[in-house]
């Protein structure tokens, strides 16, 4: 089955202590995005990946980190969580953006993060 | 950058009716506008896009519109049916890459 994968979906933890949050897809795509939704904010982009060793910044991405060593595979990192980064999180993927090709984004599960 | 903008941000209607979501865009430069519908619960999935040198697009009881000059774009769904509630979000995707999205639309179908 075609699927993006996160974990964990849920997770709590306390100011400053570095956590990674794992994506993983299994349909063989060059685009990989990080996004944060917050209520009344909509979806809002961290950093995505255009292909493997390939990352740029989002909307968003003070506080974030992320690397794509893998094609399959783009972990987001929070050296030092703040409480202003209490989200839910969204891992997608698509087809490396094209005339030709869908630009269509699958998305995972999503991860509920809260900082205390 | 890119600033999308939604409206409304709460829709109801009566089964059977039609609902339309508005979305306006900054960049006159974006290329590609698509809808996601999000359940409960769940990630964004796709139900239409649409790209910049296209005006309509239509599948089934669900449309898109384009109107670059006045930059804004919209969702038509007709004939809606209870298991169209849900959150709908547009986006726009500038040529760098970055994907934008509305501040979604919460749309309820009343039976």
């Amino acid at each position: 089955e075609a699927q993006v994968t996160q974990n964990p979906r849920y997770l709590i933890t306390v100011t400053g202590k570095k956590l990674t949050v794992t994506c993983s897809q299994n349909m063989n795509h060059e685009y990989m995005s990080w996004y944060r939704q917050d209520p009344g904010l909509g979806l809002r982009q961290i950093y995505y990946s255009m292909n493997v060793e390939v990352t740029d910044k989002g909307d968003v991405p003070e506080g974030y980190k992320v690397s794509r060593k893998e094609k399959r595979n783009f972990p987001l990192i929070l050296e030092s969580p703040s409480p202003n980064q209490t989200s839910l999180y969204f891992c997608a993927s698509s087809s490396y953006p094209s005339d030709l090709i869908s630009y269509e984004q699958y998305f995972g599960p999503g991860t509920r993060l809260t900082v205390t | 950058g890119e600033n999308v903008e939604q409206h409304p941000s709460t829709l109801s209607v009566q089964e059977g009716d039609s609902a339309v979501i508005k979305c306006t865009y900054s960049d006159s430069a974006s290329n590609y506008f698509p809808w996601y519908k999000q359940e409960l619960g769940k990630g964004p999935q796709l139900i239409i896009d649409i790209r910049s040198n296209v005006g309509e697009k239509k599948d089934q009881r669900i449309a898109v519109t384009l109107n670059k000059t006045a930059k804004h774009f919209s969702l038509h769904i007709t004939e809606t049916q209870p298991e169209d509630s849900a959150v709908y979000f547009c986006a726009a995707k500038n040529t760098g890459n970055q994907f934008y999205f509305g501040t979604g639309t919460s749309l309820t179908v009343i039976p």
